[in-house]
């Protein structure tokens, strides 16, 4: 069956940076475009990031670009973010989840505060 | 962007109850849509993709369908466990905007 397993977060002072890694298992990795996906305490979704399964393409939403980078190891079967510059607005748990969401890992928090 | 926006924000029906929740995109996205269930500390899971085709496993009182602009999900009778919390997205271009979301409570 589908597995995602997200690992990374965690506390973080503003200006600090987090790698986040999301294991895959289950499919064939590298058939498949992959996203990050977060959600702020008590709000709703927002999209962050895709890259596709060549590594060709990658989007980043407006709110973290040029801070945020997206990665994967289709050899190790594994997706990243590494997110630098972090901001209190950060504040969130980063889903991994396959495609634009047909399948989803268990989310890790990330808590960007001094 | 194209925003995406749903309504209600919340509501509150009976078990047995038919609920539908509708999704506006600001411009047209074929069927480009999908629909997810999120229930408290729980990660999101797929209902509906292509506006209107169950997901694998979902029972089939949840209904997708609309096209171009707006979208429907119906669920035809609510059970306990469907408390939760729906959203659409479209799928049609990046960035792949989400609804607001819209909160199912029991009565």
């Amino acid at each position: 069956q589908v597995q995602l397993v997200e690992s990374g977060g965690g506390l973080v002072k503003p200006g600090g940076s987090l790698r986040l890694s999301c294991a895959a298992s289950g499919f064939t990795f590298s058939d498949y475009y992959m996203s990050w996906i977060r959600q702020a305490p008590g709000k709703g979704l927002e999209w962050v990031s895709y890259i596709s399964s060549s590594n060709f393409t990658i989007y980043y939403a407006d709110s973290v670009k040029g801070r945020f980078t997206i990665s994967r190891d289709n050899a190790k079967n594994s997706l990243f973010l590494q997110m630098n510059s972090l901001r209190a607005e950060d504040t969130a748990v980063y889903y991994c989840a396959r495609r634009h969401g047909d399948y989803w890992g268990q989310g890790t928090l990330v808590t960007v505060s001094s | 962007d194209i925003q995406m926006t749903q309504s209600p924000s919340s509501l509150s029906a009976s078990v047995g109850d038919r609920v539908t929740i509708t999704c506006r995109a600001s411009q047209t996205i074929s069927s480009y849509l999908n629909w997810f269930q999120q229930k408290p500390g729980k990660a999101p899971k797929l209902l509906i993709y292509a506006a209107s085709s169950l997901q694998s496993g979902v029972p089939s009182r949840f209904v997708g369908s609309g096209s171009g602009t707006d979208f429907t999900l119906t669920i035809s009778s609510l059970q306990p466990e469907d408390f939760a919390t729906y959203y659409c997205q479209q799928s049609f271009s990046t960035p792949p905007a989400f609804g607001q979301g819209t909160k199912v409570e029991i009565k």
